[in-house]
């Protein structure tokens, strides 16, 4: 399968700051990926859709100011936790759609943990 | 709002058993079901998907029924291995939203060796 790496893979950092999350596809061209969050013993959810060249979609609820997507190419997409705090610690995750109907492909997660 | 349920958030299994992981959706606009395997602190790995049009689907120790009239789908893992302990997510697409994944709570699947 098609092969997805982020970048941390865990960051510990104060309220207040800024953390950046880096999403590759490293074998494979994505115009679109997602981006999901996962809060311990509960499920992933989505949060946007990032679009190569164009904003990104959110899904209801989920603050686009403070969730910051760019998708500058077609193999890296960023998403930029502003002014970090607490209830933002989770585990963040970024997929990839594979070449079959729906089917994507995740990356290794980061874990973020706002002091 | 709750699309896609897993109701079983565990499950314990002998080696060599049969594991069958339970999973119910709401949305009638889902056409596609896909289940993931994820261990924790990594990104969930794709195991099987099954169309709407099928009402099963198996690839080598992995099936997956659907049955559309009741709107619930399971997972069937025979025979059941150490290593197939981990949390299993499954996921529900369809209608206007290509590409966009709901996923269920999760079910953590121990086999005992």
């Amino acid at each position: 399968g098609a092969v997805v790496s982020q970048h941390p893979s865990w960051v510990i950092c104060k309220s207040g700051t800024s953390v950046k999350i880096e999403c590759r596809s490293l074998d494979f061209q994505a115009t679109t990926m997602f981006w999901y969050r996962q809060f311990p013993k509960q499920s992933l959810m989505l949060m946007a859709t990032s679009n190569e060249g164009s904003k990104a979609t959110y899904e209801q609820g989920v603050e686009k100011d403070k969730f910051l997507i760019n998708h500058a190419s077609l193999t890296l997409s960023t998403l930029t936790v502003t002014s970090a705090h607490p209830e933002d610690s989770s585990f963040y995750i970024c997929s990839g759609p594979g070449l079959a109907n729906s089917e994507q492909f995740f990356g290794p997660g980061t874990r973020l943990t706002v002091l | 709002d709750q699309q896609v349920k897993q109701n079983s958030p565990s499950l314990s299994v002998q080696e060599g058993r049969i594991s069958i992981l339970n999973c119910d959706y709401t949305n009638s606009m889902f056409d596609y079901f896909l289940w993931y395997k994820k261990y924790p602190a990594e990104g969930p790995t794709f195991l099987i998907s099954i169309s709407s049009i099928k009402d099963k689907n198996e690839d080598g120790r992995f099936t997956v029924f659907l049955n559309k009239s009741a709107k619930h789908l399971s997972l069937h893992i025979v025979p059941s291995q150490p290593g197939d302990s981990a949390v299993y997510f499954c996921a529900a697409a369809g209608g206007t939203s290509y590409g966009k994944l709901t996923f269920g709570q999760g079910t953590i699947l121990t086999v005992h060796p």
